[in-house]
């Protein structure tokens, strides 16, 4: 079973922030947390994942909860292309048999024009 | 710098027959997975494929096996299909040891149809 939850769907306007939430209450403390999403007809795309500390890419930001038991993906200016369903995923963060991706039903995150 | 390839892109088949799926990785990646993803469901982890053998099994029956041939690419096969493995199918390619979160490249999918 997924270890997070996420709400089944959001809207965004265009131009503005899009915040997806996640709670993942019994991560342990060697997991990983990670987003993907899925636009349709596609497999799913890598976005960002973080330990601990807050971090940004060129796609999205990742804020983890001091404690670590919640998760706020950011897009900070999402687009139409935006659109897809966004999968908080936890994981250990090494190669070998921990590397599969056990997903939730995550949250679609409908942008609005 | 070609991504992960998979064929065929669609599939019909009926019930009882058996299918083979393919999927080409990302150049460089040695490390194949596949997942099945069900209509409006995340995708499930089926088995992953590294040195040309399963390392680890989700919870499928024995139907569903693979094979890892020694360029990396990799077979799903399905046997006595049933109407509920009507899914898209997932193949994901990674590299063992090559960075610190053995990130996981997706391909597009086959689209299997079972009437």
């Amino acid at each position: 079973d997924a270890k997070t939850t996420q709400p089944t769907s959001m809207d965004c306007a265009e131009g503005r922030a899009a915040n997806l939430p996640c709670n993942h209450s019994t991560i342990s403390g060697n997991e990983y947390v990670y987003w993907y999403r899925q636009i349709h007809s596609q497999g799913p795309q890598y976005i960002i994942h973080g330990l601990k500390n807050n971090e940004t890419n060129e796609m999205a930001s990742l804020i983890i909860t001091e404690d670590r038991k919640s998760s706020t993906l950011i897009l900070p200016h999402a687009t139409l292309r935006d659109t897809a369903v966004y999968y908080c995923i936890v994981r250990l963060n090494y190669g070998g048999a921990t590397n599969k991706l056990i997903f939730g039903t995550g949250t679609l995150l409908a942008v609005q024009p | 710098d070609a991504g992960v390839t998979q064929s065929p892109t669609h599939l019909i088949k009926t019930r009882g027959q058996q299918v083979t799926l393919r999927c080409s990785p990302k150049s460089g990646h040695d490390t194949v997975s596949w997942y099945q993803q069900a209509l409006g469901q995340g995708p499930q982890f089926i088995f992953q494929y590294y040195e040309e053998e399963e390392r680890q099994r989700g919870n499928f029956p024995d139907r569903f096996s693979g094979h890892q041939f020694p360029n990396y690419s990799s077979e799903l096969n399905v046997n006595a299909l049933l109407l509920g493995d009507s899914a898209l199918y997932l193949c994901a390619s990674s590299l063992e040891w090559g960075n610190d979160y053995n990130e996981q490249f997706f391909g597009p999918g086959t689209r299997l149809t079972v009437l």
